[in-house]
């Protein structure tokens, strides 16, 4: 069974930056898997980053972009700030109307 | 602007079923650009995605819980349903209905509700 994954934790300093990865355990993530981004703080729904690899969601500040790097989905981070530090989420369509997360990458900016 | 608002019982027991429901306000459930999903979340852990519903009734389901999981859509009260069925301690999370793109993503989430299975 192909799991999604992700890096369970990345630290970065403030003002740089960071790109956090979405891979498969079988194959490679392409732009037809319509990779999502989600932030999460604790205690609160998700919040829509990135959807359709690349494509900034409404109100997202422009340090945050999507890509596609190798064989993985990509979030970068460009001067990152105190309250980037969460969690993120990465989405993969699966196809056959299904979807799977990755388990999540832990933030840390210090 | 839409909103979902999930509804259901904080408290299940072991065995039991699990039902949630989620309103969806500012916007018609009938709308053929989305379908409309459930994701979980147990305590400190990752998002699992659950199903989701198209408002045809159409269905798609996580196969981990496919046997046990039944999603659907009343368009009369503008409100689509989770149910659970068998619930062990596993089952305990923070449930959140979302409303789910064409492309395969979620662009508006509920505010989430806690379910605990105890006895």
């Amino acid at each position: 069974q192909t799991v999604v994954t992700q890096e369970p934790s990345f630290s970065v300093s403030p003002g740089g930056t960071v790109t956090l990865t979405c891979g498969l355990t079988s194959g490679s993530v392409s732009s037809s898997y319509y990779p999502s981004w989600y932030q999460q703080t604790p205690g609160q729904a998700p919040r829509t980053l990135i959807y359709s690899t690349s494509t900034r969601s409404s109100g997202v500040p422009g340090r945050f972009s999507g890509s596609i790097l190798g064989n993985k989905a990509a979030l970068t981070i460009t001067g990152a700030q105190a309250d980037d530090e969460c969690d993120y989420y990465c989405l993969l369509y699966m196809g056959g109307g299904n979807v799977l997360f990755g388990g999540g990458t832990k933030l840390t900016v210090l | 602007q839409l909103q979902l608002q999930e509804s259901g019982p904080g408290l299940v027991k072991p065995s039991e079923t699990l039902s949630l429901t989620c309103t969806v306000s500012g916007g018609s459930i009938s709308s053929g650009s989305f379908y409309w999903g459930w994701i979980r979340q147990p305590p400190g852990k990752g998002l699992e995605w659950i199903g989701s519903v198209y408002y045809s009734g159409t269905t798609y389901y996580t196969p981990s819980l496919k046997s046990r999981v039944a999603v659907s859509v009343d368009t009369s009260k503008n409100q689509f349903a989770l149910k659970l069925s068998s619930v062990t301690a596993a089952d305990t999370a923070i449930y959140y209905c979302a409303r789910v793109d064409s492309y395969y993503y979620v662009d508006v989430w509920g505010k989430g509700t806690t379910v605990t299975v105890s006895s």
